[in-house]
């Protein structure tokens, strides 16, 4: 089965410092996606950035990348430039090809101080 | 197309009653998928469905939660005979067949229970 895990409960990051959340995954599928998500205190979830386990290249989205190492089993996520707006939660999740269901971590709570 | 949408948005019911949620996701989805999301945590697998096809239902799931969606367009989610435990915020979220490879999940903003 698949899983997530987010050590990072909270993080305080100064405004327009770049800012790197972290993500581990377990998983014994080879064909498998793992996504960001955002949930700012409105509650609503929203999509940031995907990467598929074959590609070769990092997802960029943005100010939004993922760092995606492989061997290390991490999909961190880094926003640059960070601005007041991206204070939220954030969730990495994964799914499997096996399985259509995404799985996701308990989440970070970012906040981004003026 | 607005997006999802979510029926009731707040709930606040006794112990013992039923509740029935409703999810109208993007037209043109053919996946839609339930979440529980307690304070605090990630938002937690339920059950999906594939057009009318519940296609999994989590083990979390016990037997007061149901799901359909009869037409394969909008979805209910009842729990019966609820408890204490049950309050969280229950989230739907619709996608494409192809989208679920890319994560791209589209979220309703949820219906918040609260079971006193």
């Amino acid at each position: 089965a698949q899983k997530i895990t987010q050590t990072q409960p909270g993080m305080f990051v100064q405004e327009k410092e770049a800012v790197t959340l972290d993500c581990t995954y377990d998983t014994s599928d080879q064909s498998y996606g793992l996504f960001w998500y955002k949930q700012p205190s409105s509650g609503e979830m929203i999509f940031l950035i995907y990467q598929g386990s074959y590609d070769e290249q990092n997802a960029t989205e943005g100010r939004y990348s993922l760092n995606f190492q492989k061997a290390r089993k991490s999909a961190n996520l880094v926003i640059s430039a960070s601005q007041l707006g991206d204070s939220a939660m954030y969730f990495c999740a994964t799914l499997t090809n096996r399985d259509d269901k995404i799985i996701f971590g308990k989440g970070t709570r970012l906040h981004i101080l003026p | 197309d607005t997006g999802v949408s979510q029926d009731p948005r707040h709930k606040i019911t006794k112990r013992g009653q039923n509740v029935t949620f409703r999810c109208d996701p993007i037209s043109e989805h053919n996946r839609l998928y339930w979440y529980r999301q307690t304070l605090g945590q990630g938002p937690e697998f339920l059950t999906y469905f594939q057009n009318e096809a519940q296609l999994e239902k989590s083990r979390l799931l016990s037997d007061r939660f149901s799901a359909e969606r009869p037409k394969g367009s909008f979805s209910t989610l009842e729990i019966q005979r609820t408890e204490q435990g049950d309050s969280a915020m229950y989230l739907c979220a619709s996608s494409e067949e192809s989208g679920t490879n890319t994560g791209e999940l589209f979220f309703g903003e949820g219906s918040r229970l609260t079971v006193l």
